[in-house]
């Protein structure tokens, strides 16, 4: 069926260095993607989101990129701080009946910063 | 501004008794209303979302039942806990068409139950 995969479950990263989580995805008919952070105990909160019509997105030191050719999809946050730390999702939009948003999640990747 | 409040925050009950979460949302009118539950350590597995007060679809097949009373109130239950019903439950809510970023969901702190 239809999923959404992380090729990476953990990813370390240097505090001040550049992190990037990828994302796969296989509906080509999905339209719309989100990527969120949840920090443990805590529900996922909304980074940065982009549509299909797009394949780059810059928000404050995140960066979205979307390759429609291969169903790829990279989160890039730029000089990583401790306070990233967190578990990371993509999420692609499926579609739904009528107005609801049926999000499709990925697995996850967790974020470990280090000093 | 809009936000979503969830309860009870944890919550431990033995197999085969109910189960009730309830899910408000304030700031905003007809939202779309959703029951997701993470398994730990996995991704949001969406069990039941709302379009309208007494709207209910089912993603899963499975021991838990969603009901929405009123326009900003969603509610997750059970008659009978299982022990595989352990989990994190979110609950979200989304704008409707032309009223927000379209897609996005915004979720609540979320509820750890165990069922033991």
């Amino acid at each position: 069926g239809e999923s959404v995969g992380l090729h990476l479950p953990t990813l370390s990263v240097q505090e001040g260095d550049n992190s990037i989580i990828n994302c796969a995805y296989s509906n080509s008919a999905s339209d719309y993607f989100i990527w969120y952070k949840q920090e443990s105990g805590k529900g996922p909160q909304f980074i940065i989101d982009i549509r299909s019509n797009m394949d780059k997105r810059q928000g404050q030191r995140v960066t979205v990129l979307l390759n429609k050719t291969v169903k790829h999809l990279s989160l890039q946050i730029a000089a990583t701080q401790p306070g990233d730390s967190a578990v990371y999702f993509c999420a692609e939009n499926i579609g739904g009946t009528g107005t609801a948003s049926k999000l499709t999640f990925g697995t996850g990747t967790r974020l470990q910063v280090t000093l | 501004s809009q936000t979503i409040h969830q309860w009870p925050a944890t919550l431990v009950q033995p197999v085969g008794s109910p189960l009730s979460l309830e899910c408000t949302v304030e700031g905003t009118s007809n939202p779309n209303l959703y029951w997701y539950r993470q398994a730990a350590g996995r991704g949001l597995q969406l069990l039941f979302y709302s379009v309208g007060i007494g709207q209910i679809s089912s993603e899963v097949p499975q021991n838990l039942s969603a009901s929405r009373p009123q326009d900003r109130q969603f509610i997750l239950s059970s008659k009978k806990l299982l022990l595989s019903d352990s989990g994190f439950y979110l609950c979200a809510w989304s704008a409707q068409p032309g009223q927000g970023r379209t897609g996005e969901l915004f979720f609540g702190e979320g509820s750890r139950l165990t069922v033991l």
